[in-house]
């Protein structure tokens, strides 16, 4: 069975800080695809970054980063400076041989000015 | 590029009514989805359809819930008859295909059944 854990429900921060929201996938697949979201409070959930299975490479995208550890089974997404534009819910999803996508709760991030 | 379009942004209905959503996907892309998110959750896969074939609906309550997706290209998600818990967004979601591929979501159906 696949699954993803998002164990942080919400989390606030004040402007400029960096905060990291955790993400922890199970699948038994050998194959399979990481996702981070964004929903922001408009509804549309906004593709960030996709990770397959074999790339443990992390990402650096402007203030944006993500750490992949197969040992661990996380993804984590890291947020440098948040600004009050990133307010919003953050999704972690992962997609198996199957295809189908799977979604975490979610982490709501609020940042204060 | 346009996005996925769905319509109407917005039903409220009576419980025991039926309604029905629309979703146009991206050009080109093989891969529909239906998801279903309750406030304060995450969404929930309802149906994932391939060209017009169904990959899963594993999760779709077939009692209620129908679905099809014509021609391979656009979709339209049926409930009938509405239940209060339905009350709840209904997304729809396209990728290229259903592997590596990321999905692209519309800006989602808030229904709300009283």
């Amino acid at each position: 069975a696949q699954k993803v854990t998002q164990a942080q429900t919400e989390i606030s921060v004040v402007e400029k800080e960096d905060v990291t929201l955790d993400c922890v996938y199970e699948t038994r697949d050998t194959t399979y695809y990481l996702f981070w979201y964004k929903q922001p409070p408009s509804g549309e959930l906004v593709f960030l970054i996709r990770r397959n299975s074999f790339d443990e490479q992390n990402e650096i995208s402007g203030r944006y980063s993500w750490n992949f550890q197969k040992s661990t089974s996380s993804f984590n997404f890291t947020i440098t400076a948040s600004q009050v534009v990133d307010s919003a819910v953050y999704f972690c999803a992962l997609r198996g041989s199957q295809g189908n996508l799977i979604f975490g709760k979610g982490t709501k991030l609020s940042v204060k000015p | 590029e346009a996005g996925v379009a769905q319509s109407p942004r917005y039903k409220i209905i009576e419980k025991r009514q039926s309604v029905a959503f629309w979703c146009n996907p991206i050009s080109g892309h093989a891969t529909l989805y239906w998801y279903q998110q309750i406030l304060g959750q995450g969404p929930k896969l309802l149906i994932q359809f391939q060209n017009n074939g169904v990959v899963d609906d594993s999760q779709l309550p077939k009692d209620r819930f129908s679905a099809e997706r014509l021609k391979g290209v656009d979709s339209t998600l049926k409930i009938q008859p509405a239940k209060l818990e339905d009350s709840a967004v209904y997304l729809c979601a396209s990728s290229l295909w259903a592997r590596g591929t990321e999905a692209f979501f519309g800006q989602g159906t808030r229904l709300t059944v009283v």
